[in-house]
């Protein structure tokens, strides 16, 4: 199965910019989208196909993807990203979706 | 407004069965969008488990969850399922429903419902 790489936790001063990276062999030839879960709540889905945005999220938020390496970007951090943020890829080998380990995200 | 209404929290023992739902409203053609299952197991992260297309009930399952559960849906009420046969304690988790944002499979999910709690403990 296809493994989707990314770090543990990430922090950042409000205001900052966070970058979370998704690793994956060859992961810019696929297809990244990006949720957010915070505690107690459902996931929201934040960034689709690598850079576009569902209505209602923030311009604050967005996606990139090359190599082996996809990147969801958050610019002016606010205390309310706080949360786990997870990477999304289709394993077409092997025909099913995987989701990468998710990142914690903490506002200082 | 599309909506995914999932059923109760539910508490079993091991050995026994279970089937939970997800209703799917506020949207034409539930037959043409992917449904699919995702679990959150206590304090760890997302699963994809296995998605199911209503229109003809093709299935996928993640190798990981296939033979351990069984994704079905019923066109007549908008309802896709999650079952399993036999509990063990490790299936304990918060079970989600989540809607394919296009009719593609490898579509995002757009949607999702509000969880249901699975507790497996004897």
């Amino acid at each position: 199965s296809y493994v989707l790489t990314q770090p543990l936790s990430v922090s950042v001063a409000p205001g900052q910019t966070a970058r979370i990276t998704c690793g994956g062999n060859n992961i810019g030839s696929k297809t990244v989208h990006w949720y957010q879960r915070k505690p107690g709540q459902a996931p929201v889905l934040v960034v689709y196909d690598d850079t576009d945005r569902p209505s209602g999220i923030p311009e604050r938020f967005s996606g990139s993807n090359s190599g082996n390496t996809a990147t969801l970007t958050i610019s002016r951090v606010e205390a309310g990203d706080e949360a786990d943020y997870f990477c999304q890829v289709w394993d077409s080998n092997n025909d099913h979706s995987v989701f990468g380990y998710g990142t914690k995200v903490t506002v200082l | 407004e599309v909506q995914l209404v999932q059923s109760g929290p539910e508490v079993k023992k091991p050995g026994e069965s279970l089937k939970i739902s997800c209703e799917g409203s506020g949207y034409n053609y539930f037959t043409t969008y992917w449904i699919a299952w995702v679990r959150q197991m206590p304090g760890k992260g997302l699963e994809w488990m296995g998605m199911i297309y209503p229109y003809d009930s093709d299935a996928r399952y993640s190798p990981s969850f296939r033979g351990q559960v069984t994704i079905s849906a019923d066109k007549s009420n908008s309802t896709a399922y999650l079952q399993w046969s036999s509990l063990k304690a490790s299936d304990t988790g918060i079970y989600y429903c989540a809607r394919s944002r296009t009719v593609v499979a490898t579509a995002p999910l757009g949607d999702w419902g509000q969880g249901t709690m699975v507790t497996v403990s004897s």
